[in-house]
């Protein structure tokens, strides 16, 4: 049973533009949510993260926002850079500490 | 952060036998974990390794498989046993800083490539 779920294998978007994953959970426990970027031959660099108790957070460039009612949760990046081109994990965890991840989106930013 | 190295980066063995991978992190941390990623799957948890004591096993990972030792706050090392080639995946270790209560970040070692022949 997948308790987190990352349905788009990938996503494609113009240099500038707005990129929006997006993250599915099923586990009403988790006690908060993280994404992180993954280049080949890297292990995976963590970005962001939200506590259940807040519906939005913001670092730059990148935004979280967590709609718990529907449990979902999406990354924003703007602008998009070529740069930001990677795979992108969507992850949960509660009180042990514990992460589960999602399969990753893979973000394909076009100069 | 911490800076967490691996070795070895990556390997190619042959099946039946078995590899030690090494993980060595810039300071004393609390919780080390290992996951493995095989292809196109997401990071899965293979244990919790403990300090002083047995790690944790994940449900579908056993001792005898994939033994963990974690002698003190900076090093830990994962055996892939008897390897098949159903083992071929990426193997991460990670850290959860002392400390931090917020969001409890993991933070990823580089990974190691393992290919089974």
């Amino acid at each position: 049973d997948q308790q987190v779920k990352q349905n788009s294998p990938s996503l494609s978007v113009q240099e500038g533009r707005i990129s929006i994953l997006n993250c599915d959970y099923t586990n009403s426990m988790f006690d908060y949510f993280l994404w992180y970027k993954k280049y080949p031959a890297e292990g995976p660099t963590f970005l962001i993260s939200i506590s259940s108790i807040k519906d939005k957070n913001e670092d730059g460039r990148f935004t979280v926002f967590l709609n718990k009612s529907a449990k979902h949760l999406s990354l924003h990046i703007v602008p998009s850079q070529p740069g930001d081109s990677a795979v992108y994990f969507c992850a949960a965890g509660g009180s042990n500490y514990k992460l589960t991840f999602g399969k990753g989106t893979l973000l394909t930013v076009n100069p | 952060s911490a800076v967490i190295s691996q070795k070895p980066s990556r390997d190619i063995c042959q099946r039946g036998t078995s590899l030690t991978i090494q993980c060595q992190v810039d300071s004393q941390v609390t919780m080390m974990f290992w996951y493995r990623q095989q292809p196109g799957q997401s990071l899965t948890l293979i244990a919790t390794a403990n300090q002083g004591s047995e790690a944790t096993y994940e449900s579908g990972f056993v001792i005898d498989k994939f033994p963990i030792s974690r002698p003190n706050l900076t090093f830990s090392t994962l055996t892939v046993s008897n390897m098949s080639p159903e083992d071929s995946s990426i193997y991460l270790c990670s850290v959860d800083i002392y400390g931090r209560v917020l969001g409890n970040e993991q933070f990823f070692g580089p990974g190691t490539r393992l290919t089974v022949l």
